[in-house]
């Protein structure tokens, strides 16, 4: 596709259930981050693949957390027993790099709500 | 571990010159990039500089300082659509990981 894809857009769950979200980026491009924004907050790194592997997960909240990303290509973000503080824009990027600089290419986002 | 101050809000007049400020504490300093992000829209990457001196793209422009631990964004020639946060992110590598840091954000408000 043209851009960086996330599905889905919003969710609204209640709490204690477990969601998954996903992220599609842009064909070609080898690494993925996903964040976390709170209303009115800058941007939190949760976790980033390259290719399939994601060799540091301590950026991920809690342990109900957990992201894989298979084929090297769409990735989805776990979170288990969800709590009402889960409540974010959950936004995943894909990035490319062109003379040693990176550039990374946003989705619009899932928006979860934890009733 | 990684920390990086940023302005919290900026207002300037359309047409002008505004300088967002960033300085930054990490180690294993790999890049700093800057974003855009309109209310309720996605981030949308401006500039990354790796290395010391200015980046120009259009009127937007990115300066580092690697031995200051500092950059700054400059916006030129202010629009109205200009009005978004800008955010300063900071990449580093340490022990074989890679992470990105986000500021809080600058809430920049251009007035006619």
């Amino acid at each position: 596709g043209a851009g960086v894809s996330q599905s889905p857009s919003n969710k609204v769950t209640e709490k204690g259930k477990d969601v998954e979200l996903r992220c599609d980026p842009i064909s070609g491009h080898t690494a993925l981050y996903w964040y976390r924004q709170s209303l009115g907050q800058g941007l939190e790194f949760l976790i980033y693949f390259q290719g399939n592997s994601a060799p540091d997960k301590s950026g991920l909240p809690s342990d109900r957390f957990s992201a894989e990303r298979t084929g090297g290509s769409v990735s989805t973000l776990t979170i288990q027993r969800t709590q009402q503080e889960d409540s974010a824009v959950y936004l995943c990027a894909s990035s490319t790099w062109t003379s040693a600089r990176e550039t990374q290419y946003f989705g619009p986002g899932t928006r979860l709500l934890v009733l | 571990g990684q920390s990086l101050e940023q302005p919290s809000e900026v207002t300037a007049v359309e047409g002008a010159i505004v300088q967002i400020n960033c300085t930054y504490q990490t180690s294993g300093f790999y890049g700093l990039s800057w974003y855009q992000q309109h209310d309720g829209g996605a981030p949308t990457f401006l500039s990354y500089n790796a290395l010391d001196g200015l980046e120009e793209t259009g009127r937007f422009s990115s300066f580092l300082s690697r031995s200051d631990s500092y950059g700054y964004l400059l916006l030129q020639e202010l629009q109205m659509k200009d009005s978004a946060s800008y955010f300063c992110a900071v990449r580093d590598q340490t022990g074989g990981y890679q992470k990105v840091t986000f500021g809080t954000g600058t809430k920049l408000q251009v007035i006619p």
